[in-house]
């Protein structure tokens, strides 16, 4: 069973266009991550919501902003996409109860054209 | 100081063999040492991980050394399988509520038939 969903697997959007990226998850776990990820590069952090506190890396650009709604979902948006945008982002879910392993969801591949 | 160095950045290995990738920190409060698996496409998942009380964790054909006072941990997969063809990132955090994960630059594995 999937334990962290991320929709759609792919998007393709145009320069500057807004977009989103959700992220959902069946794990009930407190702490939600947005990854960035391009290609040959680990991970790179851009915020995490530890319950509902958003925190936001500082050198995550202000194009980024993300939303969380309720404990289940978590969502990325990109307010004007660039070239440099593309990348695949990744969303991890950890529990609080001081287990350390954080859980990755698929990913959602960006194509900006 | 929050960097995690990881070497190689690429590594070909035989059917059968033993795959070895390192993993060096300099920030002495990191308490938790996890290895990612990523294959083209997907998410990171966790392999293993390690504490530093521990020289040493063995789950299967994956084993993780570490030497605390060196400051370096290693990855050894045993009799490795063209299966285990991957990207392994290493990475490192500090237990607490946020737990964010630094990971190494990640090792991309060929395994040979």
């Amino acid at each position: 069973d999937a334990m962290v969903i991320q929709n759609p697997r792919y998007q393709v959007t145009q320069f500057g266009k807004p977009v989103t990226l959700s992220c959902s998850q069946t794990l009930n776990h407190n702490v939600m991550y947005w990854y960035q990820q391009k290609s040959s590069q680990a991970p790179k952090l851009l915020f995490h919501y530890y319950d509902k506190d958003f925190n936001n890396e500082a050198d995550t650009p202000d194009n980024f902003q993300s939303r969380r709604p309720n404990t289940s979902f978590c969502f990325l948006d990109i307010r004007s996409p660039g070239l440099g945008d593309a990348a695949m982002y990744l969303c991890a879910t950890r529990s609080r109860g001081g287990q350390e392993t954080q859980y990755f969801g698929p990913g959602t591949r960006l194509l900006v054209l | 100081q929050q960097q995690v160095k990881q070497s190689p950045q690429s590594l070909i290995v035989q059917k059968g063999g033993i795959s070895i990738i390192n993993c060096a920190y300099e920030n002495t409060a990191f308490d938790y040492f996890p290895w990612y698996q990523q294959f083209p496409g997907k998410g990171p998942a966790l392999l293993i991980a390690i504490r530093p009380d521990v020289s040493e964790k063995k789950e299967g054909r994956f084993t993780i050394s570490f030497n605390k006072s060196a400051k370096q941990f290693s990855l050894h997969i045993m009799d490795s399988q063209p299966g285990d063809s991957a990207t392994y990132f290493c990475a490192a955090s500090i237990g607490g509520a946020t737990n964010k994960l630094i990971f190494g630059t990640g090792t991309l594995l060929a395994v040979q038939p």
